[in-house]
């Protein structure tokens, strides 16, 4: 099984900071990553998808990058409707594991 | 529009057995992989089954492999999961998702449903 690490599980932030977010793949998953976002109470949005895409109508401020082993989702200017939980998932080979998630809060 | 609406969940004794509905509108069912992902509460997303868009290939993760079984009616535009011998560990919101692909593989789940809880407790 491939397994995927998020750093950091959890991550205080002002609005209009610029916010990284790491995962790992424990083997290379070459750019077969996607990243999703989810708000308390509702099913996961996806975000961005092969590791760079952007999803259709997620605004420009979230970007995707990386291939491997390494993967970065970086949002350029924090909003307030921005504070969720993000996860990573490989979708190289099953099972399609999903990162730990990392909570972005209000500073 | 798009949509995939979850049904079945509820209250089940450890042991006992559970089916889930996954009704989907919108678009070409039969031509889309289709998943369940389950959340437990607080706690983070887990992949639990995939069908291929004809039902010719299935796979599970190993949490419930030998329990659980997903299956389609591609007639009905709707994607099922039967759950059996369930453990307390299985308390979860059941989501079930769309797999997008491209030429190369699987993409990603692009379109989710809302989610169904079970709750296993005696």
């Amino acid at each position: 099984d491939i397994q995927l690490t998020q750093s950091p599980s959890f991550l205080s932030a002002s609005v209009g900071d610029r916010v990284t977010i790491t995962c790992r793949a424990s083997q290379g998953i070459s750019s077969y990553l996607a990243w999703y976002q989810q708000k308390p109470g509702k099913a996961p949005k996806l975000l961005i998808y092969a590791a760079s895409t952007l999803q259709s109508g997620v605004p420009s401020r979230f970007s995707g990058s990386g291939s491997g082993t390494e993967f970065t989702l970086t949002i350029s200017s924090l909003q307030p409707e921005d504070f969720a939980t993000y996860y990573c998932q490989q979708l190289n080979s099953y099972p399609l594991h999903f990162g730990g998630g990392t909570k972005v809060e209000i500073k | 529009q798009v949509q995939l609406v979850e049904s079945g969940g509820g209250v089940v004794q450890p042991g006992r057995s559970l089916r889930l509905s996954c009704a989907a509108s919108g678009f070409t069912f039969s031509s889309y992989g289709m998943h369940w992902v389950r959340q437990a509460p607080g706690k983070g997303l887990e992949w639990v089954a995939v069908i291929w868009y004809d039902g010719s290939n299935k796979y599970y993760a190993d949490s419930v492999k030998g329990r659980f079984t997903i299956s389609r009616d591609n007639s009905k535009n709707t994607l099922y999961l039967q759950m059996n011998s369930l453990r307390a560990e299985d308390t979860a919101v059941y989501y079930c998702a769309r797999e997008d692909h491209g030429p190369g593989g699987p993409d990603a789940f692009d379109i989710w449903g809302q989610g169904t809880m079970v709750t296993v407790s005696s």
